[in-house]
């Protein structure tokens, strides 16, 4: 029982376009959702994250979208670079409601290509 | 950073044989995880640890036990390794809600 999907293994992009990954859950409990990047050999490593309460999240080039009716959150990129070049993994946690708030969920990733 | 490291960042060992696995941490985090990424599964718990000697399971803990004496260290040991071990083993840390750091991950092939 896949809780949060990553529906795109693999996405390319040109250099200095824009970037979306998406990311989608089902359990109505999530209210706390992070992405992370990963390059390869090494440890994933934090990029943005988004509380419930809120439906967008900018921090740079990264911006994170959160449509919580369609239970559905985005990660955009502008403009893409060539060390954007990752994977890229979104997971969720729920806070509330007794689920374990320290424990993250992870979607099964999404290899961002950017194309110079 | 966060100071994270593991120890051994590649292992290949025999089926049946004893493995442990170390998770070492400078930023006093009070939170510590074990993860294994497997490709098409993504990021998947073994077992965490909310403090010294609480430890709890994942969502795929069989074949895995765990211990935490002190702060910085936790362990992972495969009592009997089998060839649906091989994967690569993610150790992270937290202190804040949910932001979890990660280690630079450990490399076990089980032939």
């Amino acid at each position: 029982d896949q809780q949060v999907k990553q529906n795109s293994p693999s996405l390319s992009v040109q250099e200095g376009r824009i970037s979306i990954l998406n990311c989608d859950y089902t359990n109505s409990m999530f209210d706390y959702f992070l992405w992370y990047k990963k390059y390869p050999a090494e440890g994933p490593t934090f990029l943005i994250s988004i509380s419930s309460i809120k439906d967008k999240n900018e921090d740079g080039r990264f911006t994170v979208f959160l449509n919580k009716s369609a239970k559905h959150l985005s990660l955009h990129i502008v403009p893409s670079q060539p060390g954007d070049s990752a994977v890229y993994f979104c997971a969720a946690s729920a806070l509330k409601g007794g689920f374990g708030n320290e424990k993250l969920t992870f979607g099964t990733g999404t290899r961002l290509t950017i194309i110079p | 950073d966060a100071g994270i490291t593991q120890s051994p960042r590649h292992k290949v060992t025999e089926t049946g044989t004893p493995v442990t696995l170390r998770c070492h941490q400078t930023e006093n985090h009070r939170y510590m995880y074990w993860y294994r990424q497997d490709p098409g599964h993504g990021l998947r718990l073994i077992h965490y640890s909310y403090g010294v000697k609480d430890t709890d399971k994942g969502e795929v803990s069989d074949g895995y036990s765990v211990s935490r004496s002190k702060t910085e260290d936790f362990l992972l040991t495969l009592e009997s390794a089998t060839s649906s071990q091989t994967s690569v083993y993610f150790c992270a840390i937290s202190e804040r809600w949910n932001t979890q750091y990660f280690g630079p991950g450990t490399r076990l092939t089980v032939l």
